[in-house]
């Protein structure tokens, strides 16, 4: 079982649709969760975290985690042709400092079609 | 406009070279990561750094592969020999020490080992 798992996709969703972007993870010790958009031929860059069970929002981008079934998500409301990239799911073992290591999921591909 | 910068940001190599990629973490981050991205194995973690003392370089071939950090500005990834196995995108990371923190990504360094 890896680590953090993704479905590869492609995810494809109408133009002001909602995407659902899901990811699982296997260590029950996480306790921060990251979401990374990449662009094609682009690095990753941080859309958002999260560290407590619930729902974050930040724009049309919503985070949703649920640590008794390890499972967090990614909401996109009005999809537009610009959220076309690859997300990413990576998990921190420890809620505090960006020096410790992240394990990534290998990346959901959403395409939001016209 | 702080930023993780790389260079080189393109590297077209023959096998059996060395090769030397730098970085320059943002100012005032204390760790720094140094990731390999494949379509196979998606984004792997290969060393990371804090305070310039190497923590875990548990995913990088040790027998070709070396990283270090000379100073708090320049961390480098050198592969010697290299192999066509080594193509791939290399992207150096860095991170801060506050709660919040998380990895911000260079622009990655893109190898062809031919």
């Amino acid at each position: 079982q890896k680590e953090v798992e993704q479905n590869s996709g492609p995810l494809s969703v109408p133009e002001g649709a909602i995407a659902s972007l899901n990811c699982t993870y296997s260590d029950r010790g996480s306790q921060s969760f990251f979401w990374y958009r990449q662009y094609s031929g682009k690095s990753p860059e941080l859309i958002m975290f999260i560290y407590s069970n619930g729902d974050k929002e930040d724009g049309r981008f919503t985070a949703q985690l649920n640590k008794a079934s390890q499972y967090v998500s990614l909401l996109i409301r009005d999809s537009q042709p610009s959220d076309s990239a690859t997300y990413l799911c990576a998990v921190n073992p420890r809620i505090t400092g960006g020096g410790n290591k992240l394990t990534f999921g290998t990346g959901t591909q959403l395409k939001v079609e016209l | 406009d702080a930023r993780v910068t790389q260079t080189p940001r393109h590297k077209v190599t023959e096998m059996g070279q060395e090769v030397t990629m730098r970085c320059q973490p943002i100012l005032g981050h204390n760790t720094v990561f140094w990731y390999r991205q494949t379509m196979m194995q998606g984004l792997e973690l290969l060393a990371y750094f804090r305070n310039r003392a190497p923590l875990d370089d548990s995913g990088m071939p040790k027998d070709r592969f070396s990283a270090e950090m000379p100073d708090a500005t320049l961390a480098t990834l050198k592969i010697q020999p290299s192999e066509p196995r080594d193509s791939a995108v290399y992207f150096c990371a860095s991170g801060g020490r506050g709660v919040q923190e998380t990895q911000y990504f260079g622009p990655g360094t893109r190898l062809l080992v031919l």
